[in-house]
């Protein structure tokens, strides 16, 4: 069955530090894979997705997201966190053709 | 134009009561989901709708659990006899058509708070 795994419940990271969040998945066949984020009170919001192709993805936001194959792993990165990242982000694979599969997500804290 | 509205954005109910949970999707879209998002846990499917047909109920965790779309536009999500179990954030998300990965829009969610 298709699972993904975000390791990291919460990570607090000082404003204009990098940003990588982990996002490990377990799926069969090639994966779609996505990034969505939530800010309080608000929808979810779709970062950026991979469907095939390039393994570097370029997302909204100035968020980048690589595929690795052989680590089943699809990590999240930012170079330079502004205040507004604080949310809580989750990597998502889809199953068929509709149905997305969630991690648990992973709540961000920026201190100024 | 106007996103995925949910109404109401909070609801509280006790144990035992019924509850009907309402979603505008986008206007011409085709295709509608829920899903379910319990307290520090990531959305869960509940059912998808292609048109007025519920495509895939394989998320609904019991019979309590009902979702129409008579005219292919507004869903309502129906719980009878709620549990406390039942307290999460609902969902909802449309997209033009099924298969359409990138244009899956989500609405900010009801939470339920069973007492």
């Amino acid at each position: 069955a298709q699972s993904v795994t975000q390791p990291d419940i919460h990570i607090t990271v000082s404003e204009g530090a990098s940003l990588e969040l982990r996002c490990n998945y377990s799926y069969g066949a090639t994966p779609y894979l996505f990034w969505y984020v939530q800010s309080p009170g608000q929808g979810l919001q779709l970062l950026l997705k991979y469907f095939s192709g390039d393994t570097l993805v370029q997302g909204i936001k100035g968020f980048e997201a690589e595929f690795k194959r052989s680590q089943s792993s699809f990590n999240l990165r930012k170079p330079s966190v502004h205040w507004s990242d604080a949310a809580e982000y989750f990597c998502a694979v889809g199953v068929g053709d509709y149905k997305l599969s969630f991690g648990a997500g992973t709540t961000v804290t920026v201190r100024a | 134009g106007a996103g995925v509205s949910q109404t109401p954005s909070n609801k509280v109910t006790e144990k035992g009561k019924y509850v009907e949970l309402r979603c505008d999707p986008i206007s011409g879209h085709t295709a509608l989901y829920w899903y379910r998002q319990s307290l520090g846990q990531g959305p869960e499917f509940l059912i998808y709708f292609q048109g007025t047909g519920a495509a895939d109920d394989s998320g609904l965790p019991n019979d309590r659990f009902f979702a129409v779309r008579p005219e292919g536009s507004v869903s309502t999500l129906k719980i009878q006899r709620t549990e406390r179990g039942d307290s999460a954030v609902y969902l909802c998300a449309s997209s033009p058509a099924v298969g359409d990965w990138e244009t899956q829009y989500f609405g900010p969610g009801t939470r339920l708070l069973v007492l």
